[in-house]
């Protein structure tokens, strides 16, 4: 069973035009962390949240910015797509204990026409 | 800030010949240490994890790692690799929450 579930798997949108990825987990995890990852690279953190604590790393770009409405949501939105943005993006939880590892989404592909 | 390395971008094996995939960190003494596998459209899933103890870690699908701090390494390994261990591999490093990934080795499994 699915426990970090990614919707869409594929999203195309439009130069400029605003999107919204979404996250949602069924693992009741504290933290959740949204990841970048274009092709042939390392996924790149972009923000995380630890309950409703917003941490965001400071190369992300402002626009990108996150939703988190309750523990199990969160959101990613890209207020103004450029092609550059235009990769895959995962979404991750964890609990709170250190020694507990990381649970990703199957992800979403963005395409930026 | 910290950093992982991955030096290989590319690595070919034969099946049933053994792997090790390169892995150095830079951050910290008692470095978090973990390596992940994906394949292609998918997300990223957990071999295996160092936090302390025992250097030589054991994993999932028969891989280990071994922690060298002399070194800053954590090394993946597999014995005999299978056609199906072809993938992405990263080695990633934790702070506090935040992970922080290699750019990752892609591995070519031939017969």
């Amino acid at each position: 069973d699915a426990m970090v579930i990614q919707n869409p798997r594929y999203q195309v949108t439009q130069f400029g035009k605003p999107v919204t990825l979404s996250c949602s987990q069924t693992l009741n995890h504290n933290v959740m962390y949204w990841y970048q990852q274009k092709s042939s690279q390392a996924p790149k953190l972009l923000f995380h949240y630890y309950d409703k604590d917003f941490n965001n790393e400071a190369d992300t770009p402002d626009n990108f910015q996150s939703r988190r409405p309750n523990t199990s949501f969160c959101f990613l939105d890209i207020r103004s797509p450029g092609l550059g943005d235009a990769a895959m993006y995962l979404c991750a939880t964890k609990g709170t204990a250190t020694n507990e590892k990381l649970f990703f989404g199957s992800g979403t592909q963005l395409s930026v026409l | 800030a910290q950093s992982v390395t991955q030096p290989d971008i590319h690595i070919t094996v034969s099946e049933g010949a053994s792997l090790e995939l390169r892995c150095n960190y830079s951050y910290g003494a008692t470095p978090y240490l973990f390596w992940y596998v994906q394949s292609p459209g998918q997300g990223l899933q957990l071999l295996l994890k160092y936090f302390s103890g025992d250097t030589l870690v054991q994993g999932i699908k028969g891989f280990e790692a071994e922690f060298k701090r002399s070194q800053s390494s954590f090394n993946l390994r597999k014995p005999s690799v299978h056609w199906s261990d072809a993938a992405e591999y990263f080695c990633a490093e934790q702070t506090g929450n935040q992970f922080y990934f290699g750019t990752g080795t892609s591995l070519t499994v031939i017969p």
